[in-house]
């Protein structure tokens, strides 16, 4: 089934120590995109790609940095974990960024808690 | 001022009730707007657009406000199904010239039996 691939689903961490959540698309979807959400606060976007070998930053980036080194993948690396990045990922894609329909499919989500 | 405000809810309403959710918006060069739904500990999912003319989908009607910037979901004959948090996502020209999408923090919805 075409879809998105997250991993791990769930992950503690302890602080200072670093983490890399992986992403993979297989509908050939020009734009990734990856939020965080949060009770009371919802998605917000960390980074976004409109296409291989781009990446932009979105409205929460400090601390986490992306790669997009192809059309599939797009993982996002927390390099020194913090507690306040505790929280669910989720990875997203859609066929365009510009697009004015721009609708997402999202990934299963990965659950993180940093201590 | 968030830029996309729902009401959190919860609505707990009974089955077969109708019921509305509201969603403002602050930026006015928004172009187009969603509905996601998001069940408990799942991902969001597109639930359905929202056109200018106001448009249904089954038990579902969406409609939007340009003039005083909200967007409308109405949920008729609520089944237990139903049960959910109910995202709106507005999509906007950034100064950037790139668009984006942002959320509001959704409401959530629980049908009774």
């Amino acid at each position: 089934i075409a879809g998105i691939t997250q991993a791990p689903t769930s992950q503690i961490l302890a602080a200072g120590r670093r983490m890399t959540l992986r992403c993979t698309q297989d509908m050939r979807h020009n734009a990734m995109y990856w939020y965080r959400q949060d009770l009371g606060l919802g998605l917000r976007l960390i980074h976004y790609s409109n296409t291989a070998g781009t990446t932009g930053k979105g409205e929460v980036p400090d601390g986490y940095s992306v790669s997009r080194a192809n059309t599939d993948d797009f993982p996002l690396t927390l390099a020194s974990a913090v507690p306040s990045q505790t929280s669910v990922y989720f990875c997203a894609s859609s066929e365009n960024v510009n697009s004015g329909a721009n609708v997402l499919t999202f990934g299963a989500g990965s659950r993180l808690t940093v201590l | 001022r968030k830029e996309v405000e729902q009401d959190p809810g919860p609505f707990n309403v009974p089955e077969g009730a109708t019921v509305a959710f509201n969603c403002t918006y602050s930026n006015s060069a928004s172009q187009s707007f969603f509905w996601y739904r998001q069940d408990c500990r799942k991902e969001p999912k597109l639930l359905m657009s929202v056109y200018s003319s106001g448009n249904e989908d089954g038990r579902f009607t969406a409609q939007l406000n340009r003039a005083s910037q909200y967007i409308s979901l109405l949920i008729r004959d609520s089944k237990l199904s139903d049960s959910a948090t109910y995202l709106c996502v507005v999509n906007a020209h950034m100064d950037t010239g790139r668009r984006a999408l942002t959320f509001g923090s959704g409401t959530r919805l629980q049908v009774q039996p």
